[in-house]
């Protein structure tokens, strides 16, 4: 147990289907983040957010769509996916700072398990 | 550049001192180094991270070479449950954790 909780663990959509992936984390934590997981391939950062606001988008196609209302609570939107879509999606927190330089930990969720057919 | 360079796989025998590398060679003097590691099936987890000093803590030890270039994660006797994607990563900015492919290690009974 992590204190960040994702869901659902599994996921299947089709290609036309609107549908969220949540995270939730208890922690304390100011920033979020989410990294997505392909098969045999290293994790690539989506999105990051500190104190609610995005700090970086890391050229995610505008079919993803991340909303952060607190700071305890992430989501991430999905619709008109594409088969290539499928991976794991991977939520963190870290405890984040007003600062320049962020030293602390990331801490995972176990992940939602997305297949796009 | 966030660059960090490790071996893809690395073997050790169950109850065994493990050293894994990791290059870092154009880290700036403010990035910390970050060890992470994945189970099978699971996210990754936290291990360690340092700035300058060796640390330790309950998990592993993490040397880093004067130079900052370099450093080794210490498993100091690697167990079954040890097998993982171990990860070493430079967050640079404010919050860019970039992972790269990391190393497999496997752990022989």
């Amino acid at each position: 147990e992590t204190g960040v909780t994702q869901t659902p663990r599994h996921l299947v959509m089709g290609m036309t289907n609107k549908k969220s992936l949540k995270c939730e984390q208890h922690l304390g934590h100011n920033a979020m983040y989410w990294y997505k997981q392909s098969a045999k391939k290293p994790l690539e950062l989506m999105f990051v957010y500190n104190f609610k606001e995005q700090t970086e988008n890391n050229s995610v196609p505008s079919r993803f769509s991340p909303e952060c209302p607190n700071s305890s609570h992430l989501f991430l939107h999905l619709h008109t996916l594409q088969p290539e879509d499928s991976a794991l999606y991977l939520c963190a927190s870290s405890r984040g700072t007003s600062g320049d330089t962020n030293t602390g930990e990331l801490f995972f969720g176990e992940g939602s398990r997305l297949t796009v057919l | 550049d966030a660059k960090t360079t490790q071996p893809n796989s690395m073997e050790s025998n169950e109850e065994e001192p493990v050293h894994l590398p990791c290059n870092h060679s154009t880290i700036s003097g403010t990035d910390y180094i970050h060890w992470y590691r994945q189970l099978p099936s699971q996210g990754p987890e936290y291990v360690i991270h340092g700035l300058t000093s060796n640390v330790n803590n309950r998990m592993a030890s993490l040397a880093i070479a004067e130079d900052r270039k370099s450093s080794t994660l210490i498993l100091h006797r690697a167990t079954l449950r040890d097998a993982a994607v171990y990860y070493c990563i430079r967050p640079t900015g404010t919050y860019k954790y970039i992972f790269g492919t990391g190393t497999r290690l496997k752990v022989l009974a």
